[in-house]
C-alpha cells in the first residue's frame, strides 16, 4: 500500500518568514495530495489540494508543489503570521477512492 | 446543527467495559469513517462506509465495531479495550469523488479516549 513521510516532524519560525513542509508518497497511482491544517484541540480542516495533472497550486500566502516523478509534494506558506501555527498533515489518495494516506504530520510553531 | 458532530467529546473506560462513539454528519454525504489519531503517528484510517456499505476494514481488531444505520450517522461500538486504544477518534465524511469534487473530508473534532 500507499507509504506517505513527511518532514519536518516540528518547525518553528519567525513571524514573516516563509515555511515548507515536505512529504512524499510511494505509490505511483497516487494521484491527489489535499494539506490538512489542525489547529489545537480542533478539527483537521482542508487547506489547499493538487491533483497530479499540475505542479503548482497557489491560494494568497499557501502554495502546493508537485514532482511527481520524484513522488515528493511540498507545502509553502510566505509571510507567516501567528495564526499559522497548527500541525500540518499532508496526504496522498487515489482520486476515484476512497482512502487516505496521511504524513505523521508537522508542529508548525509562529513566533511572534 | 451544522458539519460533523462527534459525542463523547471525552470518554475515559476500563478495559471490561462496553461503550460508544457517535458521529452524525448533516452535509448530505454519502461516505463517512473513522480514524484513530495517536501521538507521533499518521492519521490511522479504521473504516469507510460508503453508501451506508462498509468498504474498507484495515485490519482493525475486532474489539472496535462500526455500525452504520444510514448515512448521516455512523457509530463505534468499544468493547473489552487495552491501554494501548487510548487515542483521538476522528469521524470524518465526504462526498463521492467525481465532477467537480475533489471528496474533501470533513472532520468531526474527535473523541478523546482513555483506557485504564
Amino acid at each position: 500500500g500507499e507509504n506517505v513521510e513527511q518532514h519536518p516532524s516540528t518547525l518553528s519560525v519567525q513571524e514573516g518568514d516563509s515555511a515548507v513542509i515536505k512529504c512524499t508518497y510511494s505509490d505511483s497511482a497516487s494521484n491527489y495530495f489535499p494539506w490538512y491544517k489542525q489547529e489545537l484541540g480542533k478539527r483537521p480542516q482542508l487547506i489547499i489540494d493538487i491533483r497530479s495533472n499540475v505542479g503548482e497550486k497557489k491560494d494568497q500566502r499557501i502554495a502546493v508543489t508537485l514532482n511527481k516523478t520524484a513522488k515528493h509534494f511540498s507545502l509553502h506558506i510566505t509571510e507567516t503570521q501567528p495564526e499559522d501555527s497548527a500541525v500540518y498533515f499532508c496526504a496522498a489518495s487515489i482520486f476515484t477512492g476512497n482512502q487516505f494516506y496521511f504524513g505523521t504530520g508537522t508542529s508548525l510553531t509562529v513566533i511572534p | 446543527e451544522t458539519g460533523v458532530t462527534q459525542t463523547p467529546r471525552h470518554l475515559v473506560m476500563g478495559m471490561t467495559n462496553k461503550k460508544s462513539l457517535k458521529c452524525e454528519q448533516h452535509l448530505g454525504h454519502n461516505a463517512m469513517y473513522w480514524y484513530k489519531q495517536s501521538a507521533k503517528k499518521p492519521l490511522e484510517l479504521m473504516f469507510v462506509y460508503s453508501l451506508e456499505e462498509r468498504v474498507e476494514n484495515n485490519s482493525v481488531p475486532s474489539r472496535f465495531s462500526p455500525e452504520c444505520p444510514n448515512s448521516s450517522h455512523l457509530f463505534l461500538h468499544l468493547h473489552t479495550l487495552q491501554p494501548e486504544d487510548s487515542a483521538l477518534y476522528l469521524c470524518a465524511s465526504s462526498q463521492e469523488r467525481g465532477g467537480g469534487n475533489t471528496g474533501e473530508l470533513f472532520f468531526g473534532e474527535g473523541s478523546r479516549l482513555t483506557v485504564l
